[in-house]
């Protein structure tokens, strides 16, 4: 069965610094792979998704993640983190329908 | 163009009771998910409806059911509440009618449920 495991459920890091969110996978064949963002009271928005086009992959506000098949990693990064990132971020799997499966969510603090 | 509609936003209910959350997916959308969302489960897939018919279906009991109208609003209901039920539920809708992993799901500010 398909699954994603989000490494570490809070990251604080300072506003400038690099924002690393780790999300592994497991799937028998190859997964789409997606992150979302959530912030408070608000639904999910989707930051960017894999789909085997390309192993790098960019998605809005500066976020990019990279597909590492040796290493069944979807980790998302930014260069330079910035207040309004602060959010929780989710990564999720998919393979055949609409049936998503999220990680637990990583909360995401930005220090001034 | 509207995004996907959840109503009621908030809602309080009492044990026993049963409740209705209505969700009005992006106009052309013919797929829409729920989702639950609770501070120790994350996120868990209820449903999936696509033309009318449940396509997907988590692990939940039977007191969660759903159906979707030809209009693509779709509506989820849960009967005998329990206090365990308090949750975020969410909906989202999704473009492609194929069963493609690739689908992205557009979600909807949710339903905050608290039962008493």
């Amino acid at each position: 069965a398909q699954s994603v495991t989000q490494l570490g459920s809070h990251v604080s890091v300072s506003e400038g610094a690099l924002v690393l969110l780790r999300c592994n996978y497991s799937s028998s064949v190859p997964p789409y792979l997606f992150w979302y963002v959530q912030y408070p009271n608000q639904g999910l928005q989707l930051l960017l998704k894999y789909t085997s086009a390309a192993t790098l992959v960019k998605g809005i506000n500066g976020f990019e993640a990279e597909f590492k098949k040796s290493e069944t990693s979807f980790h998302l990064t930014k260069p330079s983190a910035h207040m309004s990132d602060a959010a929780e971020y989710f990564c999720a799997v998919n393979y055949l329908g609409n049936d998503m499966r999220f990680g637990a969510g990583t909360r995401l603090t930005v220090k001034p | 163009k509207a995004g996907v509609t959840q109503t009621p936003r908030y809602l309080i209910k009492t044990r026993g009771q049963q409740v209705t959350l209505s969700c009005s997916p992006i106009s052309g959308h013919r797929s829409v998910s729920w989702y639950q969302q609770t501070p120790g489960q994350g996120l868990q897939f209820l449903f999936e409806y696509f033309s009318e018919t449940q396509r997907n279906k988590g692990n939940f009991p039977g007191r969660f059911s759903g159906r979707q109208f030809s209009n693509s609003r779709s509506e989820m209901n849960v009967s005998t509440l329990e206090l365990g039920d308090s949750a975020l539920y969410l909906c989202a809708s999704s473009l492609d009618g194929t069963s493609s992993g690739a689908n992205v799901l557009t979600f909807g500010a949710g339903s905050r449920l608290t039962v008493l």
